[in-house]
């Protein structure tokens, strides 16, 4: 089974770090592009960063440039997020996703979410 | 950066009806675009993806057209289960419209 596994959420304050993980099962890991979304409550979607198969390339809203960071370890089949000076603005489900290699735009599986709050 | 734009952000529709959402994009993005459709508490599912392309395992009510800065979601016959949030998104530089509630009228 194709399967996303987030974790590392949880209460925060204001300035605070967290790294969030995402684990990957039953797909090829290192063949994909992976991204990070997420959805404050009660709002939208957000797209926040992705990064390439083999991590070469990094792309980040520009809300979080300078304060986040996506990496990979495809040997561990894991995606991470790594958030610093958290704001309460940042406060939100955050999910995990797989792009596409038919359209690499389009995020095909989806993680359960894990929740950040930043107060 | 790219805005996308839905209309309505709410309907209140009845199972049978047909229902079409509408997305504008501030700038041609193609057909890079995406849509999904989320019910509360999880994740979004993919519906359409390159403006037109239904997702494996998708049903055929669903259907997407559009190029350029306008696309549609239609669902021919609404069904019970199809009640949810639905979002566009635009792969050209990856950003989200803001949503559509589809309520049971």
């Amino acid at each position: 089974e194709v399967q996303l596994v987030e974790s590392g959420g949880g209460l925060v304050q204001p300035g605070g770090s967290l790294r969030l993980p995402c684990v990957a099962s039953g797909f090829t890991f290192s063949t994909h592009w992976m991204g990070w979304v997420r959805q404050a409550p009660g709002k939208g979607l957000e797209w926040v960063a992705n990064i390439k198969y083999d991590g070469s390339d990094k792309y980040y809203v520009e809300s979080v440039k300078g304060r986040f960071t996506i990496s990979r370890d495809n040997a561990k089949n894991s995606l991470y997020l790594h958030m610093n000076g958290l704001r309460v603005e940042d406060t939100a489900v955050y999910y995990c996703a797989r792009q596409s290699t038919v359209t690499r735009s389009a995020f095909d599986v989806w993680g359960q979410g894990t929740v950040v709050t930043v107060s | 950066d790219i805005q996308m734009t839905q209309s309505p952000s709410s309907l209140s529709a009845s199972v049978g009806d047909r229902v079409t959402i509408t997305c504008r994009a501030s700038q041609s993005v193609g057909s890079y675009l995406n849509w999904y459709q989320q019910k509360p508490g999880k994740a979004p599912k993919l519906l359409i993806y390159a403006a037109s392309t239904l997702q494996s395992g998708v049903p055929s009510r669903f259907s997407g057209g559009g190029s350029g800065t306008d696309f549609t979601l239609t669902i021919s016959s609404l069904e019970a289960e199809d009640f949810a949030t639905y979002y566009c998104q635009q792969a050209y530089s990856i950003s989200f419209g803001g949503g559509t509630k589809v309520e049971i009228k």
